[in-house]
């Protein structure tokens, strides 16, 4: 009865693969997000959907897109990876978009790119 | 650009005693002030938050922090840790930006 579950928990992979990660939410939330934390522990907001429609798009490169089949899914498919993407990418939920929502963070998934 | 910062990051407490952990924002109006903790291996807890009204906010494990809007702080604080305290902490504000964070390390 996971909150925010993710697949797989370790990714790893070769330079210029195409890979995907996946987040479901059973909270019924309306909100879902995809962070990046890099080896220093440095947490940054990559996208957000409610309802399955984009609502954060921060600067990340096109290499990275965001899918919501339902709003209790969101995956991230990453296109020619690079060494740079290597990382541990968290995926969060939220009842709404509002300013004071709590979010729920799934555990993680680490992603190493050789 | 709204910002907030984590001055410490490393802290090392004995076990039993007190721990404040220092969290700064940058941001003319009243912020939204979260305090999330981060197991190792795991994602992020939400420990507390702040929006508006009392500015001493309880949260779960026995954290509080305390919105001081002349010292543009929120800090939290533990009056006595616990090795399972042992953690990274991180402050963040509504926008979604998070602290660098601290690492906690509690020694017995």
């Amino acid at each position: 009865d996971t909150a925010v579950s993710q697949t797989p928990k370790y990714l790893v992979t070769q330079m210029g693969n195409d890979k995907s990660i996946k987040c479901e939410q059973n909270l019924g939330h309306d909100t879902m997000y995809w962070y990046k934390q890099d080896s220093k522990k440095f947490l940054k907001i990559m996208f957000s959907y409610n309802n399955k429609e984009l609502i954060i798009n921060e600067t990340v490169p096109n290499r990275f897109s965001p899918k919501s089949p339902d709003k209790a899914h969101l995956n991230l498919h990453i296109n020619s990876l690079e060494l740079g993407d290597s990382a541990v990418y968290f995926c969060a939920s939220s009842q709404g978009g509002a300013r004071a929502d709590t979010q729920y963070f799934g555990p993680g998934t680490r992603l190493t790119v050789l | 650009a709204q910002s907030v910062t984590q001055p410490d990051i490393h802290i090392t407490v004995s076990e039993g005693a007190s721990l404040e952990l220092r969290c700064n924002y940058s941001y003319g109006a009243t912020p939204y002030l979260f305090w999330y903790v981060q197991s190792p291996g795991q994602g992020l807890q939400l420990l507390l938050k702040y929006f508006s009204g009392d500015t001493l906010v309880q949260g779960i494990k026995g954290f509080e922090a305390e919105f001081k809007r002349s010292q543009s702080s929120f800090n939290l604080r533990k009056p006595s840790v616990h090795w399972s305290d042992a953690a990274e902490y991180f402050c963040a504000n509504e926008k979604l930006t998070f602290g660098t964070g601290t690492r906690l390390t509690i020694i017995p």
